[in-house]
């Protein structure tokens, strides 16, 4: 049964700290798209990339956050530095778009919950 | 710009009776259109979709939705609801053009009574 997976899934740090997050797309996957969710702001699409690169990180705070894919089997997500605003959960996804072009299916991974104190 | 409302923040429901949940969107052209269902401490899971042809889609979990273009809707109904489908649901909408990135709804929370 192939999944998204992330870690950690919850991260406890202070402000100021850096925070590097996870993701491991499902293999042969070649989509990753990188999503928050809090109570105010609903999901909120982050970055977005497409054959390891990044197509689409206007949703994404540049000053503080960057998004990467190192290799088609990670994605990383950092803040430096960290701020309490930035508490929320963070979502991976990924999908496949070699067949049709779209990615009409996305599998999310369980969710990175980053608290900053 | 595409935009999903969902206007229902939460729903409640006895198990066993009917659901329709709401989802409306703006798009200037024929969209696809999903909803996903996002249980306490899970990731999103795709319930079912519409690309094109049959504006009546048949998904997981016995729900299904029908895209009404002349409404703007797409809503997901489900004629007998059971106690394991309390969660949060999503509505998205893509561009049928494009790059393809969906925009989600803010959800609507349904709540089981037994």
């Amino acid at each position: 049964d192939a999944r998204v997976t992330q870690t950690p899934r919850h991260k406890v740090t202070e402000m100021g700290q850096e925070v590097t997050m996870r993701c491991q797309p499902i293999l042969g996957h070649n989509t990753v798209f990188w999503y928050r969710q809090t109570m105010m702001q609903g999901l909120e699409l982050l970055a977005y990339f497409r054959n390891r690169a990044p197509l689409d990180d206007s949703g994404m705070p540049k000053d503080r956050f960057s998004a990467e894919m190192p290799d088609a089997t990670l994605a990383t997500l950092k803040i430096q530095p960290s701020e309490p605003r930035d508490s929320a959960v963070y979502f991976c996804a990924s999908g496949d778009d070699q067949q049709t072009g779209i990615s009409d299916t996305q599998y999310f991974g369980p969710g990175t919950r980053l608290t900053v104190l | 710009a595409q935009s999903v409302t969902q206007p229902d923040i939460h729903i409640t429901v006895s198990e066993g009776a009917s659901l329709e949940l709401r989802c409306n969107y703006s798009y200037g052209a024929t969209p696809y259109l999903f909803w996903y269902v996002q249980s306490p401490g899970q990731g999103l899971q795709l319930l079912l979709k519409y690309l094109s042809g049959d504006t009546l889609v048949q998904g997981i979990k016995g729900f299904e939705a029908e895209f009404k273009r002349s409404q703007s809707s797409f809503n997901l109904r489900k004629p007998s609801v059971h106690w394991s489908d309390a969660a949060e649901y999503f509505c998205a909408v893509a561009s049928s053009g494009g790059s393809y990135i969906p925009t989600f709804g803010r959800g609507t929370s349904l709540i089981v009574h037994p």
